[in-house]
């Protein structure tokens, strides 16, 4: 079944440590994206690749970071630097010029 | 800064009554609004419209975009409990970068 996969689906994170959210997709999209979702708000855009070895900031980008080596996978990493990780972290793809999206069944990070 | 507003952002309803949900929008060089709906965790595809006018339909489920007025609505008759989720609005720019609106939490009773 084609279809995007997020792992782990419950992740805890001690303070002062980073975390990799894993993201793959088997749809042989072009675009990933890394989208956060807490209580009561939209989705927001953390980071986006259109094209593998290539991505950019979205609106929330500071204490993440991601990687785009093969095309199936996008991994996002909550750094330390995020005093606030607590959230629901869903990551999305689609065709290139494509504004549809796919998403993954998510990641519910919480801090210890 | 895009922005995407939606309305109410919580009902509840009893089966078979008819709920619309409202999304506004402000946004440079629209492309296209799309219609989530989100019951646990993956948000699933309802609808994508780019043209105002054009009704667009699914079963139960409708929508249609103003794109003078710049709002959508979405539509769905003869509730069923399977419809309770979270319906998200989303816009696209020409850079293709979705807005998100806070979404519509839609409780339906038996």
């Amino acid at each position: 079944d084609g279809g995007i996969t997020q792992s782990p689906k419950y992740l805890f994170r001690k303070e002062g440590q980073n975390v990799t959210l894993s993201c793959e997709q088997n749809l042989n999209h072009d675009a990933m994206y890394w989208y956060r979702q807490d209580p009561g708000q939209g989705l927001r855009l953390i980071y986006y690749s259109q094209i593998v070895n290539d991505f950019q900031k979205g609106d929330i980008a500071e204490g993440y970071s991601v990687s785009r080596e093969k095309k199936e996978s996008f991994p996002l990493t909550v750094t330390s630097a995020q005093k606030n990780p607590t959230a629901f972290y869903l990551c999305a793809s689609s065709d290139y010029s494509n504004e549809k999206l796919f998403f993954g069944s998510g990641t519910q990070l919480s801090v210890l | 800064e895009d922005k995407v507003v939606q309305s109410p952002l919580s009902l509840v309803v009893h089966e078979g009554d008819t709920v619309t949900l409202n999304c506004s929008y402000e946004v440079t060089n629209f492309r296209s609004l799309l219609w989530y709906k989100q019951e646990k965790k993956a948000p699933t595809f309802l609808f994508m419209l780019t043209s105002s006018g054009i009704e667009k339909k699914s079963g139960r489920l409708s929508s249609i975009l103003d794109k003078k007025e710049l709002f959508s609505i979405l539509n769905i008759t003869a509730t069923q409990t399977g419809d309770s989720a979270v319906y998200l609005c989303a816009v696209s720019p020409n850079d293709y970068k979705l807005s998100f609106g806070a979404g519509t939490t839609v409780t339906v009773r038996a």
